[in-house]
């Protein structure tokens, strides 16, 4: 299947830094990725929708201040925790749709562990 | 407002046997479903996509059922190993390429020895 790749997979930060995470889409090109966090033993919850060259679309409840997507190619989606705090640990997924190549299938990056102290 | 329910939490369920998952959803009427694999720590790996018009799909040990009528569909690991044990997650979708999948809470599957 399609790859998408996460970067990093495990990042420790302080508190009131901001740390970057990259969804690279390996062998397909990507108009829109999809940004989920995951608390332990939690669903995926979709944060927001990243959309190649314009703005990214939020869920409600997450501030878009504080979680800064950029979508700036079509094989490149950024999230970037700003001022993290420790309740901001979580694990982060991004997922890409490959589209017409095979179909509706949605793949995942591995995840990256942000552990904010 | 979308609402995807699985049917269990954690399953627990002996080598070899046949497991069964359960996936129900409401206010939705999706275009697909989709089921993934997620290990602790990882994201989800996909493992089978089945359409409206499609009353079932198999993949291996693994056969998916979609009931449109009924709401649901059901996810079947036949011979069960421990390899299995994760947690599985499905996902109703619909064909616009902008629409994110959303999840259900999944249902932590455990085949024992």
């Amino acid at each position: 299947g399609a790859v998408v790749s996460q970067h990093p997979s495990r990042v420790i930060c302080k508190s009131g830094t901001s740390v970057k995470i990259e969804c690279r889409s390996l062998d397909f090109q990507a108009t829109t990725m999809f940004w989920y966090r995951q608390f332990p033993k939690q669903s995926l919850m979709l944060m927001a929708t990243s959309n190649e060259g314009s703005k990214a679309t939020y869920e409600q409840g997450v501030e878009k201040d504080k979680f800064l997507i950029n979508h700036a190619s079509l094989t490149l989606s950024t999230l970037t925790v700003t001022s993290a705090h420790p309740e901001d640990s979580s694990f982060y997924i991004c997922s890409a749709r490959p589209g017409l190549i095979t179909g509706n299938t949605i793949y995942f990056g591995e995840g990256s562990w942000l552990t904010v102290v | 407002s979308q609402k995807i329910e699985q049917n269990s939490e954690a399953l627990n369920i002996q080598e070899g046997k046949t497991a069964t998952l359960t996936c129900n959803y409401t206010n939705y009427s999706p275009a697909y479903l989709q089921w993934y694999r997620q290990d602790p720590g990882r994201g989800p790996v996909f493992l089978l996509l089945i359409r409206e018009n499609e009353k079932e799909k198999r993949k291996e040990r693994l056969k998916v059922t979609f009931d449109t009528t009924l709401k649901q569909s059901l996810f079947h690991i036949t011979a069960s190993q421990p390899a299995d044990s994760a947690t599985y997650l499905c996902a109703p979708g619909g064909d616009s390429g902008n629409t994110p999948l959303v999840f259900g809470k999944g249902t932590r599957l455990s085949v024992i020895a």
